[in-house]
């Protein structure tokens, strides 16, 4: 099976809040990471969370990582139509390859 | 910097002929990897390169894909020949892991149709 895994798709109405999760399979993840991808764009990085953290909040976005379950979470407060875009997950495991590996993306789709 | 800059951003191509994608990475960083982005697959990684060196192409389909780095500021990805199934966005990033939290850097891709 695949490192990461995402739903594929999530639908909410502006305004509301969206919460878009990931599990991964490696416990030696040290760091977790959401990219964003807007259409016709490569993918950007839109904040990371050190593994011996539980959660970290930068305006809109709050981040949760639950190490046990192997579970991240990114949660969008009051979306936008902006916020229309493919969230990626990713991890990378410092000391090893630092390769990150990536899920295959959450399409958000805010509408009206 | 500029940051990663592919070339070109769309190429339009018959089956059968040579197609070569192009990527600059960001100057200093070590690691380069190529992606292939398709609504089927998703994000796949191709290969990825350390310090110009190729490390895991395990991710190359078929012996028709291959990427070079001959230095530290080139790669390119060539299929020969191409299928109409190598129609797919494929990305170049690359990342400095002196940095803390390695972020992976990506060019805005090159969008391929092969007919």
């Amino acid at each position: 099976g695949e490192d990461v895994e995402q739903s594929l798709f999530l639908s909410v109405r502006e305004g509301d809040s969206s919460v878009i999760n990931c599990t991964y399979t490696d416990s030696s993840s040290t760091y977790l990471y959401w990219y964003k991808q807007e259409p016709g764009a490569g993918l950007q990085l839109l904040t990371y969370i050190f593994s011996n953290m539980d959660m970290k909040q930068d305006q809109r976005l709050t981040v949760l990582l639950n190490k046990k379950d192997k579970h991240l979470s990114l949660r969008i407060a009051d979306t936008q139509t902006g916020d229309s875009a493919i969230y990626f997950c990713a991890e990378s495991i410092t000391g090893g390859s630092y390769i990150p590996t990536f899920g295959r993306g959450t399409s958000l789709i805010v509408h009206p | 910097d500029a940051g990663v800059i592919q070339s070109p951003r769309h190429e339009v191509t018959e089956m059968g002929q040579e197609v070569t994608l192009r990527c600059k990475p960001i100057s200093g960083h070590d690691y380069l990897f190529w992606y292939r982005q398709t609504m089927m697959r998703g994000l796949e990684l191709l290969i990825y390169f350390n310090n110009n060196v190729p490390i895991d192409d395990s991710g190359m389909p078929e012996d028709r894909f291959s990427a070079k780095m001959p230095n530290a500021s080139f790669s390119t990805l060539k299929i020969q020949p191409s299928e109409p199934r190598d129609s797919a966005v494929y990305f170049c990033a690359s990342t400095d892991t002196g940095t803390p939290n390695t972020e992976a850097f990506f060019g805005q891709g090159t969008r391929l149709t092969v007919v």
